[in-house]
């Protein structure tokens, strides 16, 4: 059964330092990988994909996220976090076959500090 | 960039009440979705819709619920009789293609009474 889990519900972080914000899977094939953002009073939007080719894939606002199979894992990091970073993040996958009905975790929610 | 839009942003209903979601997705996209998110719960995908018709549904989308395109633009999300438990926090959601990536509305929130 497909299945998603983020293991941390809250997480804050002071304003420079870096994050990772973890995400475990689980796929009876290879995924399509998502990390999404939902600001407060906003949508879900996306910050990066994996689809397939590097590991390591770049997204918006300074994102990044490395799969690693072995691992099961999609982690999304960022270097150095802004205040506007501070939002509710959600990890999901999706098949490859063609649909587009995403998995999505419970969503972590970043707070930034000064 | 383009947006789906959602209305209204919150509805109240009493138990048992129709309600219709409404939702304009960015137009010259094919494919639309609905999701929900129950409070404190995980984003789950109801349906998805291309061509006029559901092309994949979740065991959530049950015969209370039906969606419709009614003209070029809006994409409905109807529910027949509202149960407590359909208390959530509704997305409508579209995409060009299959595959590609998903455009969320801002949600609606629904409160049952």
């Amino acid at each position: 059964a497909q299945s998603v889990t983020q293991p941390d519900i809250h997480i804050t972080v002071s304003e420079g330092a870096s994050l990772e914000l973890r995400c475990n899977y689980s796929y009876g094939a290879t995924p399509y990988l998502f990390w999404y953002v939902q600001s407060p009073g906003q949508g879900l939007q996306l910050l990066l994909k994996y689809f397939s080719g590097d590991t390591l894939v770049q997204g918006i606002k300074g994102f990044e996220a490395e799969f690693k199979r072995s691992q099961s894992s999609f982690n999304l990091r960022k270097p150095s976090v802004h205040w506007s970073d501070a939002a509710e993040y959600f990890c999901a996958v999706g098949p490859q076959t063609g649909a587009n009905n995403l998995f999505f975790g419970t969503g972590t929610r970043l707070t930034v500090i000064p | 960039e383009p947006e789906v839009t959602q209305t209204p942003s919150h509805q109240v209903t009493q138990m048992g009440q129709e309600v219709i979601l409404r939702c304009v997705p960015i137009s010259n996209h094919l494919y639309f979705y609905w999701y929900r998110q129950i409070l404190g719960q995980k984003v789950e995908f109801l349906v998805s819709f291309y061509n006029n018709e559901i092309s994949e549904k979740s065991e959530i989308f049950d015969d209370q619920f039906s969606v419709e395109r009614p003209d070029g633009s809006n994409f409905t999300l109807k529910i027949r009789s509202t149960k407590l438990e359909d208390s959530a926090m509704y997305f409508c959601a579209s995409s060009p293609q299959v595959n590609e990536k998903l455009f969320f509305g801002s949600g609606t929130q629904l409160s049952v009474l």
